[in-house]
This record gives C-alpha cells, structure tokens and sequence, in this order.
C-alpha cells in the first residue's frame, strides 16, 4: 500500500528542546517536502527536497532544519523549538512531475510550551 | 509564483443539498489544480485534479471541478452532499514544469446540518 508514515503522530516539548520528526515514503518517489498547517493559513510549505542530498527551503523555513540521506526518509529537525513553532505538521511525496499527485502523510501535532 | 484563494472560510449546507466551494488561483499560465479533503485529525486526501483537456473534472465521492480560464476558477461541487462530507477543503495550485511547486488556499471547512 503506498504510504507516507510520519512520527510521531502528537508531541509535546519545550521551549529548545531539539525533536526530530520522521517520515518515510515507500513509493519510490524523488520529491519530499514539508508543510505545517495553521488555522486560517493553509499549508504552507517549510522545505522540500527534489533527491537524495537535494534539500531547499519553502515559504517558511526559519528554525527548522532537513536531511534527505536516503530516498524514502526526509526527516524534519528543530534544534531549537519555540513557542510559534506550536503546530499542525504534514509531510508529502511525489513523483517529480509537476502533474504528479502529492500524497500525504497523517500529519504530527506539535506543541512547544 | 502562483497563488489560490478561497473566499469561504466555513459553509454550512443540509444534508442533500448541493454544495459549491469557490476556489480562485493566479498564475501566468495554465495551472495544475488540486482539491484535496482533510477529514478531522486525518491527512490530506486528493479528490480531483486538472492538467489540461476536458474542463470538467470528476473526482471521488461524487465531487466535481470545473476550470473556467476566464475566471481563474476552479470551484469544486457535489450535487447532494452527505454528512461524511464535513471536512475541511483545500484548493492547490501547481506550476507548470517539474518543480513541483505547489501553493494551498487557506481551505474552506464544511458543516453538515442534519
């Protein structure tokens, strides 16, 4: 079944604590990119990653950090959280073709206290 | 870089009743268009989508969209909506090309009324 696993799912941490978000894909797809959703926002995209060692940033990339080592994982870090950064997260794959449809992941509810 | 608008933030309609949600997009060429549905504490699930052809696009769950160029358009309908479909939806833009970027509205959340 073709996936996007994130975890994990709820988090709740404190102000600079570093948390790693996980997500893996298992559909082979070059494109990977994470978004938070806030109320009233949308999704807006934080980086997203074209291949293996490609990484760029979104809309809003500030305080977060990416790796993409291998294919199927791009994990998303916060070395130092804040407050702002309290939110809902969402990763997503895709095949590189614009047209590609985007599938993604259950999303990870962050809370930063 | 394109951009989506959606001028509802909350529609509530009766179960049976036909739903339209507006979705406006800006963009220099013909987009790629998206909705996808978020069903509470759910991800993102792609309901339809447009590339080019037949302006009249079926997706699941007995959704359509209709691209309407003049307009920069793209409003999803459903002719009798049922009490499943209390979601949030979101429209999204893609640009042409292979740099799969892609812009969300701010979504639409759809109440149900028994």
């Amino acid at each position: 079944e073709a996936q996007v696993t994130q975890n994990p799912r709820y988090l709740i941490t404190v102000t600079g604590k570093k948390l790693t978000v996980t997500c893996s894909q298992n559909m082979n797809h070059e494109y990977m990119s994470w978004y938070r959703q806030d109320p009233g926002l949308g999704l807006r995209q934080i980086y997203y990653s074209m291949n293996v060692e490609v990484t760029d940033k979104g809309d809003v990339p500030e305080g977060y950090k990416v790796s993409r080592k291998e294919k199927r994982n791009f994990p998303l870090i916060l070395e130092s959280p804040s407050p702002n950064q309290t939110s809902l997260y969402f990763c997503a794959s895709q095949g590189l073709a614009g047209r590609e449809t985007q599938y993604f992941g259950p999303g990870t509810r962050l809370l930063v206290l | 870089a394109q951009s989506v608008t959606q001028p509802d933030i909350h529609i509530t309609v009766s179960e049976g009743a036909s739903l339209e949600l507006r979705c406006n997009y800006s963009y220099g060429a013909t987009p790629y268009l998206f909705w996808y549905v978020q069903s509470p504490g759910q991800g993102l699930q792609l309901l339809l989508k447009y590339f080019s052809g037949d302006t009249l696009v079926q997706g699941i769950k007995g959704f359509e969209a209709e691209f309407k160029r003049s307009q920069s358009s793209f409003n999803l309908r459903k002719p009798s909506v049922h009490w499943s479909d209390a979601a949030e939806y979101f429209c999204a833009v893609g640009a042409r090309g292979n740099n799969n970027d892609m812009r969300f509205g701010a979504g639409t959340r759809l109440t149900v009324k028994p």
